[in-house]
């Protein structure tokens, strides 16, 4: 089944505590993004990539930092995560920068106490 | 920096009737691309309709429908025969066109939380 996965599905942790958020899509997609979703704001993209070794910031990236070694695996990393990072994430996906579908992960609800 | 505004935060539905959901959106460019997007309580983002703005004709699917307004910068969804299952939050959505950085990016506007009564 095509889809775009995202690890963990839930995750609560303390300010200060670095953590990675998985994402992997199993369409050969070459682009990849990742949005941060919170309440009056819609989405916001913070990073994307337009392919293997190729990312580029959005409009929020302050305080996340990404990869892309591999053209599947796009993972989305908090090196010191604050409250306000407290936000419904999701990792999206489309066939190339320019396509119209893209395909969303079912979304990361991170919590920083 | 383009912008989308959905100004109706909440709006309410009886099941089998109609509802509009609003959005506008203001950019310089003269071709780009609307969508609207259906997120249900699983937070699953779902496509409902796109529409080119080249394209004159109004998108439709199934009882989804949109009126397109490029002049006015407007993009809202008629939903018909509406469902319970419609209810759901849902997000206007703007990408530019093809060319320069950044054209892959969704610009959303605040979401509308639709409820349908049964």
């Amino acid at each position: 089944e095509a889809q775009v996965t995202q690890n963990p599905r839930y995750l609560i942790t303390v300010t200060g505590k670095k953590l990675t958020v998985t994402c992997s899509q199993n369409m050969n997609h070459e682009y990849m993004s990742w949005y941060r979703q919170d309440p009056g704001l819609g989405l916001r993209q913070i990073y994307y990539s337009m392919n293997v070794e190729v990312t580029d910031k959005g409009d929020v990236p302050e305080g996340y930092k990404v990869s892309r070694k591999e053209k599947r695996n796009f993972p989305l990393i908090l090196e010191s995560p604050s409250p306000n990072q407290t936000s419904l994430y999701f990792c999206a996906s489309s066939l190339s920068q320019g396509h119209n579908e893209q395909f969303f992960g079912p979304g990361t609800r991170l919590t920083v106490l | 920096a383009q912008t989308v505004t959905q100004s109706q935060p909440e709006m309410s539905v009886q099941e089998a009737e109609t509802v509009t959901l609003s959005c506008t959106y203001d950019t310089s460019e003269s071709d780009y691309y609307l969508f609207w997007y259906k997120q249900p309580p699983s937070r699953q983002m779902i496509l409902v309709i796109r529409q080119e703005a080249y394209k004159q004709q109004n998108a439709t699917e199934n009882r989804f429908s949109v009126n397109f307004q490029k002049a006015a910068k407007s993009f809202s969804l008629k939903i018909s025969d509406s469902q319970l299952g419609d209810a759901a939050m849902y997000f206007c959505a703007y990408r530019r066109p093809a060319g320069g950085t950044s054209y892959g990016k969704l610009t959303f506007g605040q979401g509308t939380i639709l409820t349908v009564h049964p």
